[in-house]
């Protein structure tokens, strides 16, 4: 089946500060989402990005299919951006697979 | 906006019992996912339902089963219910197979 390969597995951070997140994929995919999981465990969707660039705030993706990866930034994080944040993806049918995921800590 | 419902949002229950959740997909949803997440794990897919048929399966045991019903609410039952089982359960929807997926808040089952 299709490899998810998240990086880095964690990262602490001081307010204010920028990151880059990473996610690798085995084969081509039909579609890519991102999640951010909250410390109470809710995961809450930030982006569905199957190819291009998206912005929302604070947070844009992109992702390369032909090359097969996407990155998520965060722009001046704040202490709320701590979690987990997913990525996800879909290759042949609905077994969306996620990758080990990131462990953000920002702190203040 | 409406988003997926599910419960019960706990449950504690003894090895060997069985257990029933319930997910309420956003209005106008036709496909619902299950998803299974360990401590410290990322969720895996355990099945998956279109228009009211299963349309695929992962890695869900065989001592459960789910279906979708006439209004597009799904059931996940499980029986003979392991330690190994406790874990949070995510309920998710989408407006066609495929498309961007809506997590529920999920219900964390404890197994003693």
């Amino acid at each position: 089946g299709i490899q998810v390969e998240q990086s880095p597995p964690d990262l602490i951070l001081q307010e204010g500060a920028n990151s880059t997140l990473r996610c690798n994929f085995s084969d081509s995919v039909n579609n890519l989402q991102w999640f951010h999981q909250n410390p109470w465990g809710q995961l809450i969707n930030l982006f569905y990005i199957p190819s291009g660039t998206k912005q929302n705030g604070r947070l844009s993706a992109t992702t390369v299919a032909t090359e097969r990866y996407s990155l998520l930034y965060i722009s001046s994080s704040q202490t709320t951006d701590s979690g987990v944040y997913f990525c996800a993806v879909y290759h042949n049918n609905n077994d969306m697979r996620f990758g080990a995921g990131t462990r953000l800590t920002v702190k203040p | 906006a409406a988003g997926v419902i599910q419960s019960p949002r706990h449950l504690i229950k003894e090895k060997r019992e069985t257990a029933t959740l319930k997910c309420y997909p956003i209005p106008r949803h036709d496909t619902v996912y299950w998803y299974q997440q360990g401590p410290g794990q990322d969720p895996q897919f355990l099945i998956s339902f279109y228009e009211k048929m299963q349309s695929d399966k992962g890695s869900i045991p065989d001592r459960f089963s789910a279906q979708q019903f006439s209004d597009y609410h799904s059931e996940l039952n499980m029986s003979s219910l392991e330690l190994g089982d406790s874990a949070l359960y995510f309920c998710a929807s989408s407006p066609g197979e495929q498309l961007e997926q809506y997590f529920g808040p999920g219900t964390r089952l404890t197994v003693t």
